[in-house]
């Protein structure tokens, strides 16, 4: 397997603008995590799926913010319009099921709004 | 709700000491415990994990140990070498597999 893919690795953006971030899972895993990461607040959860289901989305800092999982090999992560202070690093990560599995980790999306 | 917080933000030591990182989390339904590097522009990866039925786990140069009663866990790294400088963030998974990150601590390894 090709592990966790994330697209685009990076992006700029103008201000207003709206940004989609996209993942692929690895194949059989049954949760998909979103995160941000800054220098100031580290590894963010922003919302994570079960078996394509929203299970908890009150990470998202705003209604600026949303995700979808449309099928199981299939994520975005949406920013609808676009602020500077939304620059970071997004990433996507998978794990195969609940009681203590490994989580692994696309490569990230480094977005930065102007 | 659910937090993890993790000590210190930054750690330098010489080559060849040890590392200590702690971390406590607040949700007692917490039963895995995952430790995670970081190298400058890469993905975190896991270097070691501790379920909550076990106390201890070593691997090598590293080990964990997790004290439920108290809610803390503790990353040890022995005899550090230059290549272990990274970033480290501890997690805990907790009820509805939500996976909670602390906030990281920044480890410089001196030659």
């Amino acid at each position: 397997d090709a592990g966790v893919i994330q697209s685009p690795r990076h992006e700029v953006t103008e201000m207003g603008q709206e940004v989609t971030l996209r993942c692929k899972p690895i194949s059989g895993h049954d949760y998909l995590f979103w995160y941000r990461q800054t220098m100031m607040r580290g590894l963010e959860l922003l919302i994570y799926f079960n078996n394509n289901v929203p299970i908890d989305d009150s990470g998202m800092p705003e209604d600026r913010f949303s995700a979808k999982m449309p099928n199981a090999s299939f994520s975005t992560l949406k920013i609808q319009p676009s602020e500077p202070r939304d620059s970071a690093v997004y990433f996507c990560a998978s794990s195969p099921a609940q009681g203590g599995t490994e989580a692994f980790f696309g490569q990230g999306t480094r977005l930065t709004v102007v | 709700g659910e937090n993890v917080e993790q000590h210190p933000s930054t750690l330098s030591v010489q080559e060849g000491d040890s590392a200590v990182i702690k971390c406590t989390y607040s949700d007692s339904a917490s039963n895995y415990f995952p430790w995670y590097k970081q190298e400058l522009g890469k993905r975190p990866q896991l270097i070691i994990d501790i379920r909550s039925n076990v106390g201890e786990k070593k691997d090598q140069r590293i080990a964990v140990t997790l004290n439920k009663t108290a809610k803390h866990f503790s990353l040890h790294i022995t005899e550090t070498q230059p290549e272990d400088s990274a970033v480290y963030f501890c997690a805990a998974l907790g009820q509805g597999g939500k996976l909670i990150f602390g906030q990281g601590t920044e480890l410089s390894v001196k030659p």
